[in-house]
């Protein structure tokens, strides 16, 4: 079972392209998350959807949209990317909305 | 601000020892979440509690509602301990969560 996966890796984007981070899951959560983690603030939640068909809003939305669809992906979307959205991007899942999380492993992004 | 405070931000030390990492929080709270992150990247989740102490292993977790305090301990510590840990709370609603910046954590052999 392949848990949660994140692509890509890596990215470096130049300021005002667009771009979507993917995250795919096959534990049928129905929550799942994006955070974003900087050097000495920690983890962020960006967004967050406790089933498919609904979205929320973290800490720290602005600049980002997300969509659910389905159950297994959460795509990340920023629309014209600022050297401040430089990043290492973390999804989330978990049965449902307050349960145990399971992480996926990370996009590290790059904003020139 | 900080919603959530951990300390110490390092520690350092000798396999074998006894460690405790500190969080605080100001936010009321439905759970509370322990989780570690290796050099690597990846981050996987320890404890998630409401009350009382859960244990795993060498690793155990306890909180106090009343005075918004938890710690997470390791026994006989073991430089494969060696890890960012990092306390986060959940909000009443279960949709937000706040993040500590984590204690870096280094066993010595």
């Amino acid at each position: 079972t392949a848990g949660i996966t994140q692509a890509p890796t890596s990215q470096i984007l130049a300021a005002g392209r667009s771009m979507t981070l993917r995250c795919t899951q096959d534990m049928r959560h129905n929550a799942m998350y994006w955070y974003r983690q900087d050097l000495g603030l920690g983890l962020r939640l960006i967004h967050y959807s406790n089933t498919a068909g609904t979205t929320g809003k973290g800490e720290v939305p602005d600049g980002y949209s997300v969509s659910r669809a389905n159950t297994d992906d959460f795509p990340l979307t920023l629309a014209s990317a600022v050297p401040s959205q430089t990043s290492v991007y973390f999804c989330a899942s978990s049965a449902e909305a307050d349960n145990e999380q399971f992480f996926g492993p990370g996009t590290r992004l790059t904003v020139l | 601000k900080n919603e959530v405070e951990q300390s110490p931000q390092n520690l350092t030390a000798q396999e074998g020892e006894f460690i405790t990492i500190n969080c605080s929080y100001s936010v009321g709270i439905s759970a509370l979440h322990w989780l570690q992150q290796h050099p690597g990247g990846g981050i996987v989740s320890l404890f998630m509690l409401s009350s009382g102490k859960k244990k795993h292993g060498r690793l155990i977790a306890t909180i106090n509602i009343q005075e918004k305090h938890s710690s997470l301990h390791i026994t006989a510590s073991h430089p494969r301990d060696s890890a960012v840990y990092i306390c986060a709370v959940s909000s009443h609603t279960g949709n937000q969560f706040y993040f500590g910046t984590g204690t870096s954590l280094t066993v010595i052999p």
